[in-house]
């Protein structure tokens, strides 16, 4: 199992550009989150889906969008970045909710500039 | 609002000493606590999740204890190593609407760093 893939692992954007951020996982989890690392803030949520066709924010959502159209696939979408953006992203999944350990992906390092 | 306290923020010690740190969570309608070992540049790699009060839970040299009453979390770690170098977070999952929806809340963690 690859476990818990995204792509890219570095990007460098202009303000107001767009991207996607991809996140896929082959364990068959139900739930996936994401997640951005700012630095002396630990990890905030962004969005997170507890099945496909099912998603819902999470303490930091602004400027971000989800969709999760297959249990595989969670990709983050940025419509108009900006430099406030500027973060590590983390993609994770469970199994079950809440009591279940979340298994991490390496992450995608975005500059916005 | 739901927190996660953790402390201290940083810790130094040399490779052989024992050393342990707090997670604070909310008492009042608690579901689990994580555990996690985050070493730089790299992702977040769960250790435990605890889900009694009075769980104690161990891994190689590592341990944790937990008291749902209070609302505190220990880890403990014997004999230090280098590689034990990183940060732990704790995290918990809010209640929403009668249960949980999986998501987790983080604490900052605490970040190790042991000399040779």
């Amino acid at each position: 199992n690859a476990g818990v893939t995204q792509t890219p692992k570095f990007r460098i954007l202009k303000i107001g550009q767009s991207m996607t951020l991809q996140c896929a996982q082959d364990m068959n989890h139900n739930y996936m989150y994401w997640y951005r690392q700012d630095p002396g803030m630990g990890l905030k949520l962004i969005y997170y889906s507890v099945g496909a066709g099912i998603t819902d924010k999470g303490e930091v959502p602004n400027g971000y969008n989800v969709s999760r159209s297959t249990t595989e696939d969670f990709p983050l979408r940025l419509e108009l970045a900006a430099p406030s953006q500027t973060s590590v992203y983390f993609c994770a999944s469970s199994y079950v909710r809440g009591q279940d350990t979340q298994y991490f992906g390496p992450g995608t390092r975005l500059t916005v500039l | 609002i739901l927190n996660v306290e953790q402390s201290p923020q940083s810790l130094h010690v040399q490779e052989g000493d024992s050393t342990n740190f707090t997670c604070s969570f909310p008492s009042s309608n608690f579901y689990a606590l994580h555990w996690y070992r985050w070493e730089t540049a790299k992702s977040p790699e769960a250790l435990f999740v605890m889900t009694l009060n009075g769980d104690e839970k161990k891994k190689g040299r590592i341990s944790a204890t937990l008291n749902t009453k209070e609302g505190y979390s220990y880890l403990y770690i014997k004999g230090s190593q280098p590689e034990d170098s990183a940060t732990y977070l704790c995290a918990f999952p809010p209640m929403n609407y009668g249960g949980s929806q999986g998501n987790l809340i983080f604490g900052k963690g605490t970040k190790l760093s042991v000399k040779p």
